[in-house]
């Protein structure tokens, strides 16, 4: 089955304990991002990879960080997390080069008291 | 600045009933327009509309596009509670590497 796998669903830390958040897609696809989603602000993206080793930000990239290391994985990394951080990611993937939708992962709850 | 708007930000209505969603864009070199559906977990995908494709319609929800007032609507007809979720708009470009997203319309179907 096509899709992209988070980990983990739900994650509980404290300020300043680094965490890293998962993200596999089984598509082949070229882009991957990292959005965060919060009550009245919507979908922000953090940070994109056009492909592999090829990183940049996006709306709100600080206090993240990425790597892209092989097509498949997207690992979302946060080195000192703080409680503004407190929100529900999504990791999504798409095919580029055409008109073709996101997929989104089923996201992770991540509370950083 | 490139943003998607999308009204009401809530909705309340009973089964049966026919409902619209609205969603205003301003981005440079549009690409497409999509929309979502997202109950407790991720974003669906619903509908994408282009330039050359701009009416989609899939059971009980139908989609317009209008590139020249900028704005999309999506339509349900016949509710049922199975439709309560929020509803996201987003506009893809050609120049950017993301999508922009509207804060969604969150429907609320009562029996």
């Amino acid at each position: 089955e096509a899709q992209v796998t988070q980990n983990p669903r739900y994650l509980i830390t404290v300020t300043g304990k680094k965490l890293t958040v998962t993200c596999s897609q089984n598509m082949n696809h070229e882009y991957m991002s990292w959005y965060r989603q919060d009550p009245g602000l919507g979908l922000r993206q953090i940070y994109y990879s056009m492909n592999v080793e090829v990183t940049d930000k996006g709306d709100v990239p600080e206090g993240y960080k990425v790597s892209r290391k092989e097509k498949r994985n997207f690992p979302l990394i946060l080195e000192s997390p703080s409680p503004n951080q407190t929100s529900l990611y999504f990791c999504a993937s798409r095919q580029t080069g055409g008109y073709s939708p996101l997929h989104f992962g089923n996201g992770t709850r991540l509370t950083v008291t | 600045e490139d943003k998607v708007v999308q009204s009401p930000l809530s909705l309340v209505v009973h089964e049966g009933d026919t409902v619209t969603l609205n969603c205003s864009y301003e981005v440079t070199n549009f690409r497409s327009l999509l929309w979502y559906k997202q109950e407790k977990k991720a974003p669906t995908f619903l509908f994408m509309l282009t330039s050359s494709g701009i009416e989609k319609k899939s059971g009980r929800l139908s989609s317009i596009l209008d590139k020249k007032e900028l704005f999309s609507i999506l339509n349900i007809t016949a509710t049922q509670t199975g439709d309560s979720a929020i509803y996201l708009c987003a506009v893809d470009s050609f120049t950017g590497n993301q999508f922009y997203f509207g804060t969604g319309t969150s429907l609320t179907v009562i029996p």
